[in-house]
């Protein structure tokens, strides 16, 4: 069954600090994963794509991994600001097209 | 002209009523998407339209009525829905159906129903 698995489902950090979010996938095949960030009650806004091929991808302060072997990715935010405060959904998609979405991680970013 | 919109932002309706919930993009996309939201859940792939014709229907109860008058527009009609009915609708368009085209989401409808 093609799932996406995302960990921590919630996390608190200080302002300034960095911090690493999980994400484990079995879709296969495989076509592309991506990192949304959703506001509440907002639409998710995209901030990195990567396909088979790739293994890193920055975005300012975000920089996503990919690990098409063992099927991991993990999004890197870095000097954490108040307005990192979202919520973070991974997103595969497979050959069909259909997105394949994780249940997210909530992240709160405190001063 | 790279956002989705849509409206209302919110939207409050009895189970009796009818309502429509709109969704514009002016990026030449053709496909659009209607998806259902709960809250601290990920979106629910509701219709797919691609070139303006319905290619995909979740297995969506037949209360929810999708339209696409043209390549710009996509509605969603609403009539006789239940509580559970409440949620975030988004709308979402891309370049085109399939792997390639990523999807961009508009901010939501906010839907609650009494």
């Amino acid at each position: 069954k093609n799932q996406v698995e995302q960990s921590p489902q919630s996390l608190i950090i200080l302002e300034g600090k960095n911090c690493t979010l999980q994400c484990n996938y079995t879709v296969s095949p495989f076509s592309n994963l991506r990192w949304y960030k959703q506001d509440t009650g907002r639409g998710p806004v995209s901030l990195t794509i990567m396909t088979f091929s790739e293994n890193t991808k920055s975005n300012g302060r975000y920089t996503a991994t990919l690990d098409a072997d063992t099927k991991q990715s993990s999004l890197h935010i870095t000097a954490s600001q108040l307005s990192d405060s979202a919520s973070y959904i991974c997103v595969v998609t497979g050959n069909t097209g259909k997105l394949i979405f994780g249940q997210g991680t909530t992240l709160q970013v405190k001063p | 002209d790279t956002e989705v919109t849509q409206t209302p932002k919110h939207l409050v309706m009895g189970m009796t009523n009818k309502k429509s919930l709109k969704c514009e993009q002016h990026m030449g996309h053709r496909a659009m998407y209607w998806y259902k939201q709960k809250a601290k859940k990920p979106p629910e792939l509701m219709f797919v339209y691609s070139y303006e014709k319905l290619s995909i229907n979740e297995s969506v109860p037949s209360r929810f009525s999708p339209e696409c008058p043209n390549s710009s527009l996509l509605n969603l009609h609403l009539h006789a829905l239940q509580p559970e009915d409440s949620a975030l609708y988004l709308c979402a368009s891309s370049q085109g159906p399939g792997v390639p085209y990523e999807q961009y989401f508009g901010p939501g409808t906010r839907l609650t129903v009494t």
